[in-house]
Parts: C-alpha cells; sequence; structure tokens
C-alpha cells in the first residue's frame, strides 16, 4: 500500500516556464514533507521541505505547497532550468523522526 | 568535502552467490540507512542503525539479507543467496541526530548507490 504516490512518472518542460510536480499521501500522521532531486548515477539530494503547520515555503526558484484537507503537495520551480532537469521524490514523515516514505519519483525534463 | 561513499559502484553477479555492499557515512554522523530503488517500487527503506545500533529493519528480507555496522565507519549490507529479483539500485544515507527532544526531521545524505545486477 503506497502511502506517498506521485502519480506522474514524467513531465516535460520548456526553458522558462514553471515546472509543477504533485504529490499525494494518505497517512494522516505525516507533519513533514520533503523533496529530493536525483541526478542519474547520484544518489538523492534533499532539495526543499515543508512542514505541516505550513501552506508554503520558498527557496528562491523552488516552492513547495501544501494541501492538508486534500493530502496533496506540489513543488514549483521557477523558471524552469535545463539543469533542473532529474528525477523528484517526494517524502514524507511522521510519528518518528527518522524514517521517510518516499515516492515513486517524476522524471523532469526541461528543455531549451 | 563530506560525503556518502558506496563500494562497489557496480555489482554483477550470478543467482545464488553472495553479495556484500559497503557505506561509509559521514564522519560525525550517527544514523545510517539502507535503501533500495526499483522501478516498481521506488526508493524503499530497508534498514536503519543509530550509534550502531539497529533500530528497524523491518523492511528487509529476513531470510536472505543482513545489514550490520561493525564499526562508526563502516556499514554493511549482504545478500546470500542472491535472486535476480534483487537487482536494484542500494543506497546507503547517513545523518546527524541533533540532541534534546522535539520534533524534528532527520536530513538525510545519500551515497552515489550501488547498481546490483543478478542473472
Amino acid at each position: 500500500d503506497q502511502q506517498v504516490k506521485q502519480n506522474s512518472p514524467s513531465l516535460s518542460v520548456q526553458e522558462g516556464r514553471i515546472s509543477i510536480l504533485n504529490c499525494d499521501y494518505t497517512n494522516s500522521m505525516f507533519d513533514y514533507f520533503l523533496w529530493y532531486k536525483k541526478y542519474p548515477a547520484e544518489g538523492p539530494t534533499f532539495l526543499i521541505s515543508i512542514s505541516s503547520i505550513k501552506d508554503k515555503n520558498e527557496d528562491g526558484r523552488f516552492t513547495v505547497f501544501l494541501n492538508k484537507s486534500a493530502k496533496h503537495l506540489s513543488l514549483h520551480i521557477v523558471p524552469s532550468q535545463p539543469g533542473d532537469s532529474a528525477v523528484y521524490f517526494c517524502a514524507a514523515s511522521g510519528g518518528s523522526n527518522y524514517k521517510l516514505t518516499f515516492g515513486k519519483g517524476t522524471l523532469l525534463t526541461v528543455n531549451p | 568535502d563530506a560525503r556518502v561513499t558506496q563500494t562497489p559502484r557496480h555489482k554483477v553477479t550470478e543467482m545464488g552467490q553472495e553479495v556484500t555492499m559497503r557505506c561509509q557515512p559521514i564522519l560525525g554522523h550517527n544514523t545510517v540507512f539502507w535503501y533500495r530503488q526499483t522501478m516498481m517500487q521506488g526508493l524503499e527503506l530497508l534498514a536503519y542503525f543509530r550509534n550502531r545500533a539497529p533500530l528497524d529493519d523491518s523492511g528487509m528480507p529476513k531470510d536472505r539479507f543482513s545489514a550490520e555496522m561493525p564499526d562508526a565507519t563502516l556499514a554493511t549490507l549482504k545478500i546470500q543467496p542472491s535472486e535476480p529479483r534483487d537487482s536494484a539500485v542500494y543506497f546507503c544515507a547517513s545523518g546527524l541526530v541533533p540532541a534534546g527532544p522535539g520534533r524534528w526531521v532527520l536530513e538525510q545524505f545519500f551515497g552515489p548507490g550501488t547498481r546490483l545486477t543478478v542473472l
């Protein structure tokens, strides 16, 4: 039973436009959410996070939005750049300070 | 620059053989995680350790997988015997648990992974 779902395996966007990556979760205990970015042949690296007490967190070109009632979060990248092309994983934490539950990832391709 | 290292980066083996993957966490980190990435399941947590003690290995097939931390600078994941369905990328990650109580989320630093192919 997947508790964190990224329903779009891939997304293609033109350089300079907005990229929106979506993530849904089912576990009401989750109270902290993270996005990781992964390039080929490398491990995932932390990108941005949000606590459930907030509905938005911004860091430069990256913004994460959280809709608790819908159990949905999204990552916005504006403007998108070719270097943003990577797999993006959504992850959630709840009840444990250690354990993260990951989605399957979305491959973002930003075309020049 | 501090990073998690994993060896080997690639491993091809035949079904039934023993496989050992090694991880060197970032110096000073006290928590280590093992993950497996497959197309079907995404990133799955197999096991994690704090201060070298296993805290949770419920994600790991117990009959063939084992994870240990012989010392603070080395974590190992063994598969014996290996099977074709074990083919995946195995990641190690480490983090530093802060002192004190409260709600926090551990930032995990991932290694580059070991790509395992079992024929």
